[in-house]
């Protein structure tokens, strides 16, 4: 399996600008989610999903888009770049196991916004 | 609502020194607790958790914690630590919950960052 993987590593855009973060995981886990991460203020959740078709907001949504039309991948859709979402972005699955929910990381993007 | 505190932005330490990575919660629910590592350039991965039953927690890499109720503090600990153990680590909640939605929704504090000195 190769588990969580985002496309890209790096990307560097310019104010106003849009972008599709890619997601996609292998282990047909149904929870997926998006969190950026900032010096300091560990990960803040931005949207997730319980299953294809459904999405809903996290705590830091604005300025974000998602959808969900298959298991497999949850693709993060930044509308109008902003230098507030310079950050590193990371999406997650997650399986029940041992008496809670694990979650599963992918590598990362990190972000630049000029 | 649920907040975490890492006592420590930075703990720098010797290589085979002990190390303690302090955690504080808050929460008006009962949670389970999260211990997550992050090696540079790495997304994040479980190091251990606890959901009830005993206080002291063994996870991987030879790290444990342990949970205090009455101080709400869920501290990491490993005795002697290796060059390998230089990463970020980030402390989460999540509250008891069977439904998706709820029990997937992790609560984190700020981060630790250790650097392991030779």
């Amino acid at each position: 399996n190769a588990g969580v993987t985002q496309t890209p590593k790096f990307q560097v855009l310019k104010t106003g600008q849009s972008m599709t973060l890619q997601c996609a995981q292998d282990m047909n886990h149904e929870y997926m989610s998006w969190y950026r991460q900032d010096p300091g203020m560990g990960l803040r959740l931005i949207h997730y999903s319980v299953g294809a078709g459904i999405t809903d907001q996290g705590e830091v949504p604005n300025g974000y888009n998602v959808s969900r039309s298959t298991t497999e991948d949850f693709p993060l859709r930044l509308l109008s770049a902003a230098p507030s979402q310079t950050s590193v972005y990371f999406c997650a699955s997650s399986l029940y196991r041992d008496g809670s929910y694990e979650q599963y990381f992918g590598p990362g993007t990190r972000l630049t916004v000029t | 609502a649920q907040s975490v505190t890492q006592l420590d932005s930075q703990v720098p330490v010797f290589e085979e020194a002990p190390v303690e990575l302090r955690c504080n919660y808050s929460s008006s629910v009962s949670v389970y607790l999260f211990w997550y590592v992050q090696y540079p350039n790495q997304g994040l991965q479980l190091l251990l958790k606890y959901l009830s039953g005993s206080t002291l927690v063994k996870g991987i890499n030879g790290f444990e914690a342990e949970f205090n109720k009455s101080q709400t503090s869920f501290h990491l600990r490993k005795p002697s630590v290796h060059i390998s153990d230089t990463a970020e680590y980030f402390c989460a909640v999540s509250v008891i919950s069977g439904i998706k939605a709820a029990g997937n929704k992790l609560t984190f504090g700020g981060g630790t960052r250790v650097l392991v000195k030779p």
